[in-house]
């Protein structure tokens, strides 16, 4: 089956830090890039970090920026959100997928609780 | 980083037609925004409609289109269905990341 799945999301103090992981099977990994994208409770989608195949380039939306780092594995099929210095702002599902012109695969979301 | 903008919420009657557009605050939206138009139904996981402006995936209904119209990016929607009705957003793409517009709720009532 075709599928990514996140993990690692959980409940955390402001300021702590998490590791989000996705996990890719049934897919030709090393040839998408991966973004990752949050959802706070009821609010819309926000686009946070993007690495290209071969991870020669990474973006990630300015809020996030200095805090966040993305990384992948192309070996273990796997894609990172390191997330430092969290707020109460970056709560929210977050989904790691790919979509371009011949994919379109979401995990199901890991959910981050920013709260002390 | 830009901020992309989409109406809040519209309504389109079974079988109507609806377009939903999508603006950049950077100025008109071109083909090299890349723009991509998802759906999300409740408790879901977006889904791509549209690719690079107007392109189709298999799974995309016949009855949405993707185009540019005037200085913007643009969802039609052409004899809605009670099943068309979710959350739309587009993104778009720029030289330093992506911005997703804020969400259209589309009603088919």
């Amino acid at each position: 089956e075709e599928q990514l799945v996140e993990s690692g999301g959980g409940l955390v103090k402001p300021g702590g830090s998490l590791r989000l992981s996705c996990a890719a099977s049934g897919i030709t990994f090393n040839r998408y890039n991966i973004h990752w994208v949050r959802q706070a409770p009821g609010k819309g989608l926000e686009w946070v970090s993007s690495i290209t195949s071969d991870s020669n380039y990474i973006t990630y939306r300015d809020s996030v920026k200095g805090r966040f780092t993305i990384s992948r594995d192309n070996v273990k099929n796997s894609v990172s959100l390191q997330m430092n210095s969290l707020r109460a702002e970056d709560a929210a599902v977050y989904y790691c997928a790919t979509f371009s012109t011949v994919s379109d695969y979401w995990g199901q979301g890991t959910l981050v609780t920013v709260s002390s | 980083q830009a901020v992309v903008t989409q109406e809040p919420s519209l309504t389109v009657s079974p079988g109507g037609t609806v377009t939903l557009t999508c603006g950049s605050s950077t100025g008109a939206v071109t083909s090299g925004h890349y723009p991509y138009w998802f759906q999300q139904k409740p408790g879901q996981a977006p889904r791509t409609l549209i690719y690079d402006t107007s392109g189709k995936h298999s799974w995309t209904p016949a009855r949405f289109s993707g185009s540019l119209l005037g200085a913007k990016a643009a969802l039609t929607l052409s004899g809605a269905r009670p099943e068309d009705e979710a959350e739309y957003y587009c993104l778009l793409a720029y030289s330093d990341g992506r911005v997703f517009g804020g969400g259209t709720k589309l009603t088919v009532l």
